[in-house]
């Protein structure tokens, strides 16, 4: 299995203002993948984040309202920019170690 | 985006009973994940199934990929009260290593 520490946990933040998530994985893995989820929902998937490329994007997400990093096989961020309080929900990174996907704790924003 | 039909969507129970969900697709996956997500936390991997007809258990936890590949069910035996979460079924074709999501079964122990 894989470890995934995502920070922060939580914050509330001003309209406006933009959020960095991060998030670390214990193991070298290939795939990484982050979704949002509103409390009490299903997953849904903003964007695939493989290293060495371009993030590939879901359709009603765009890369100048979530810009991605990979940097590593260890490592992504995700920027939640310009927020506005639609933005308010749990976002989750998660990576992908041979069949089987694990995710971090969650992000869960507050934009007021 | 896409989401399979999982059911029911809450189930309320009497700590020891048994409890059965599953979910359903029009499509045919080769990955079947079972998860539950407790309250502020990510969710967690409970069941993976790579076979169709595979039955694969989890202490009391067991979990069936169906023949046709598109449907499998999680039947939790003996429910304690930490049991209590939204699971979540995710199903993967290889073409495409994005996951499928249900909508989740909520599960609530009544006290």
């Amino acid at each position: 299995s894989a470890v995934i520490s995502q920070k922060p946990s939580r914050d509330i933040c001003q309209r406006g203002t933009s959020l960095t998530i991060q998030c670390q994985v214990d193991s070298q893995v290939t795939m990484m993948f982050w979704y949002r989820q509103q409390p009490g929902q299903s997953l849904t998937l903003i964007a695939t984040a493989n290293q060495g490329s371009e993030a590939t994007y879901e359709s009603g997400f765009v890369i100048d309202k979530f810009p991605i990093s990979r940097p590593n096989l260890t490592f992504s961020t995700l920027t939640v920019s310009n927020m506005s309080p639609e933005d308010s929900s749990i976002y989750l990174c998660s990576a992908r170690l041979n069949t089987e996907a694990f995710f971090g704790q969650g992000t869960r924003l507050t934009v007021v | 985006g896409q989401q399979l039909n999982q059911s029911p969507q809450s189930m309320f129970i009497q700590e020891g009973e048994d409890v059965s969900m599953n979910c359903t697709s029009s499509s045919i996956f080769n990955t079947w994940l079972w998860y539950k997500q407790d309250p502020g936390e990510g969710p967690v991997l409970l069941i993976a199934l790579y076979k169709a007809g595979e039955l694969t258990s989890n202490g009391r936890l067991t979990a069936q990929f169906g023949i046709t590949r598109k449907d499998s069910f999680l039947n939790i035996s003996a429910s304690i009260p930490s049991d209590v979460g939204i699971y979540f079924c995710a199903g993967q074709t290889d073409s495409n290593y994005q996951l499928i999501w249900g909508a989740g079964t909520k599960l609530i122990i009544k006290p």
